[in-house]
């Protein structure tokens, strides 16, 4: 398909165990951003990538998630020593380019479950 | 810091009728973008309609409209002619330094 790739669809893992979440963008979208949606919440930005570069990790939660995006294209969200507050909807997306002027285009996201 | 706020948590209409979200936002910034996102209970996030700031023309499509009021730092859906694929939860978000910020949502359901 044209659309963001993210798999697995779903996850659940116990407490304590590390997780890797993947994101293949469109094709040829430079720009690619995590958020992370909780439970009747709206999305809370985590960071976004320009190329290989991660200019802003600010929404970042803890020193436990890290991000990183290799030739350009698939990015993988890694959760250490996950927590139940960790469980959340995590969505990516991509867009052309940097800047509002480009559209942001979302995968249907990671559900991951923390027992 | 920025902030979105949506006052409606959930509305309902009838069909055909037309609805109006609400959205207000909170920044120091002069130059930024705006959006509405709809989310079905599939989760993708689908963009609805975009506003720049600096244009004064409310953006529109097809049966989307906003009213953008930059001095109030409002920016309202407006949604006529309902259709019942419109049920979904609708997202007002802004976005500065490559950072969107969203707001809590408004669920929408649109009664046959």
């Amino acid at each position: 398909g044209a659309g963001v790739s993210q798999s697995p669809s779903n996850k659940v893992t116990e407490k304590g165990k590390d997780v890797e979440l993947r994101c293949d963008p469109i094709s040829g979208h430079t720009a690619l951003y995590w958020y992370r949606q909780s439970l009747g919440q709206g999305l809370e930005f985590l960071i976004y990538f320009q190329g290989n570069s991660a200019p802003d990790k600010s929404g970042l939660p803890s020193d436990r998630f890290s991000a990183e995006r290799t030739g350009g294209s698939v990015s993988t969200l890694t959760i250490q020593r996950t927590q139940q507050e960790d469980s959340a909807v995590y969505l990516c997306a991509s867009s052309l380019g940097t800047g509002g002027s480009e559209p942001q285009h979302f995968g249907d996201g990671t559900r991951l479950s923390i027992l | 810091a920025q902030t979105v706020t949506q006052s409606q948590p959930e509305m309902s209409v009838q069909e055909a009728e037309t609805v109006t979200l609400s959205c207000t936002y909170d920044t120091s910034e002069n130059n930024y973008y705006l959006f509405w996102y709809k989310q079905p209970p599939s989760r993708q996030m689908i963009l609805v309609i975009r506003q720049e700031a600096y244009k004064q023309q409310n953006a529109t499509e097809n049966r989307f409209s906003v009213n953008f009021q930059k001095a109030a730092k409002s920016f309202s859906l407006k949604i006529s002619d309902s259709q019942l694929g419109d049920t979904a939860m609708y997202f007002c978000a802004f976005m500065i330094y490559e950072k969107l910020t969203f707001g809590t949502g408004t669920r929408l359901t649109i009664i046959p």
